[in-house]
């Protein structure tokens, strides 16, 4: 699986949009963008992934690069419950052994 | 959505005991289930994948003696740490694959060894 580089921490004022950035310049054809988040001493939870189309849910948009060599995670509106450590993973279809990096520890502040 | 559980969220043991994680895919199948490791400020590491009838693998450095595993149902994998000590404290987190693209994780274990 391909790595990624993340940066280590993030501040984000209630409210306002956080744009976490995610580089994974190696990533193969056939594999895709995954964000988890890790809020302090839970499990991790999964927010979205994408392949190559921008993709959102009710958590999150995910907006990938053409060249697909990066992504960013947009929480639009964030909360004080946002704050967690964000996992940008690349991995294939089916291929569910996940490989977790440093991750970037956001912090939303009232 | 998918759930899976872990049993115990705590314990506390004493060194040169063992101790036995459960991990529980709730209301869907799971052939694969994954275990990790999480140090006090560090990322996830993946210790080894449990695969239902079969050997677990595991991952380059985890000892297979130390940390049993036996993925005894479609539902259920279990991770024993064997002679524990004071090291091997630590947050132990289980996942498994649903169908579809993801995969879900278990709210982890902290093991305490005194």
């Amino acid at each position: 699986d391909a790595k990624t580089t993340q940066p280590p921490s993030m501040d984000c004022a209630e409210g306002r949009a956080a744009n976490l950035p995610c580089n994974h310049s190696t990533i193969s054809g056939n594999e895709y963008v995954y964000w988890y988040r890790q809020i302090h001493s839970q499990g991790p939870q999964y927010i979205i992934h994408g392949l190559k189309n921008n993709e959102t849910n009710e958590m999150a948009s995910l907006i990938i690069t053409e060249d697909r060599k990066s992504s960013t995670l947009i929480l639009p509106h964030a909360t004080l419950r946002d704050t967690a450590v964000y996992y940008c993973i690349v991995r294939v279809a089916g291929g569910f052994k996940t490989i977790f990096g440093a991750g970037t520890r956001l912090f939303v502040k009232a | 959505g998918a759930v899976v559980s872990q049993h115990p969220s705590r314990v506390i043991c004493k060194s040169g005991t063992s101790v036995k994680i459960e991990c529980r895919s709730l209301d869907f199948q799971a052939t694969t289930m994954f275990w990790y490791r999480q140090f006090p400020k560090q990322s996830l590491m993946l210790m080894a994948t449990s695969n239902e009838g079969s050997k677990a693998t595991y991952e380059q450095g985890v000892e297979k003696d130390k940390f049993l595993i036996n993925h005894a149902s479609l539902t259920l994998s279990t991770l024993t740490v064997t002679s524990a000590h004071p090291e091997d404290s630590s947050f132990y987190i289980c996942s498994a694959p649903s169908r579809g693209n993801e995969q879900f994780f278990g709210p982890g274990t902290r093991l305490t060894v005194l």
